[in-house]
């Protein structure tokens, strides 16, 4: 059963701070790694998906990266800002059958001006 | 960018009564699922849906729970007698192809 680990629980960091958020998943054969965005009480904002076939993704500021044979994904998230602020979670499926996502439990990113 | 569209945004119900979330999937999207999170805990799968039947279900989605996709937009998640322990936020998702999830923003249930 695949279990998905994201540490730390919780991160608070000063403006201006490049920093790494680090997934880590117990079973290799995986189709997408997604990374999400989850502000308090409202919905899961998809920021970058690395499919299986691909090392990293780039969007803006933000960037992941995914080594299967390690079982292990990062977000690197450069320069933040306090509108970085937010819970971010990782979720991964696997391949055949519906592509359910497996979540991890998430860390809560606080930036402070 | 396209959206999924979920209502309501937040319900209460008393225990024991049905109720029914309501999600307007991506139109192009083929697949789409039900997940929820219990507050503090993991985002969790509920189902997902394919070709207008279930393709896969988790433990937690028994008898008390349904998904129907009644037209060409809606999908809809039915308890039929909600208990204090389906308090959550549930969410809608669809998928196209090659491409990830979107999700939309997610009804809050609490059961009273």
């Amino acid at each position: 059963k695949q279990e998905v680990t994201q540490i730390p629980a919780a991160l608070s960091v000063p403006e201006g701070e490049n920093l790494v958020l680090n997934c880590s998943f117990t079973d290799s054969a995986i189709y997408n790694l997604q990374w999400f965005r989850q502000d308090p009480g409202k919905g899961l904002t998809s920021l970058l998906l690395i499919q299986s076939s691909q090392r990293e993704q780039t969007s803006g500021r933000l960037n992941a990266s995914l080594d299967k044979s390690s079982g292990r994904s990062t977000l690197y998230i450069a320069a933040s800002q306090p509108g970085d602020s937010a819970t971010y979670l990782c979720a991964l499926s696997a391949q055949g059958g519906s592509e359910k996502l497996v979540f991890g439990k998430g860390t809560k990113l606080t930036v402070n001006p | 960018e396209p959206e999924v569209t979920q209502t309501p945004s937040h319900q209460v119900t008393q225990m024991g009564q049905e109720v029914i979330l309501r999600c307007v999937p991506i139109s192009n999207h083929l697949y789409f699922y039900w997940y929820r999170q219990i507050l503090g805990q993991k985002v969790e799968f509920l189902v997902s849906f394919y070709n207008n039947e279930i393709s896969e279900k988790s433990e937690i989605f028994d008898d008390q729970f349904s998904v129907e996709r009644p037209d060409g937009s809606n999908f809809t998640l039915k308890i039929r007698s909600t208990k204090l322990e389906d308090s959550a936020m549930y969410f809608c998702a669809s998928r196209g192809g090659l491409y990830g999830y979107t999700f939309g923003s997610g009804t809050r249930l609490t059961v009273v």
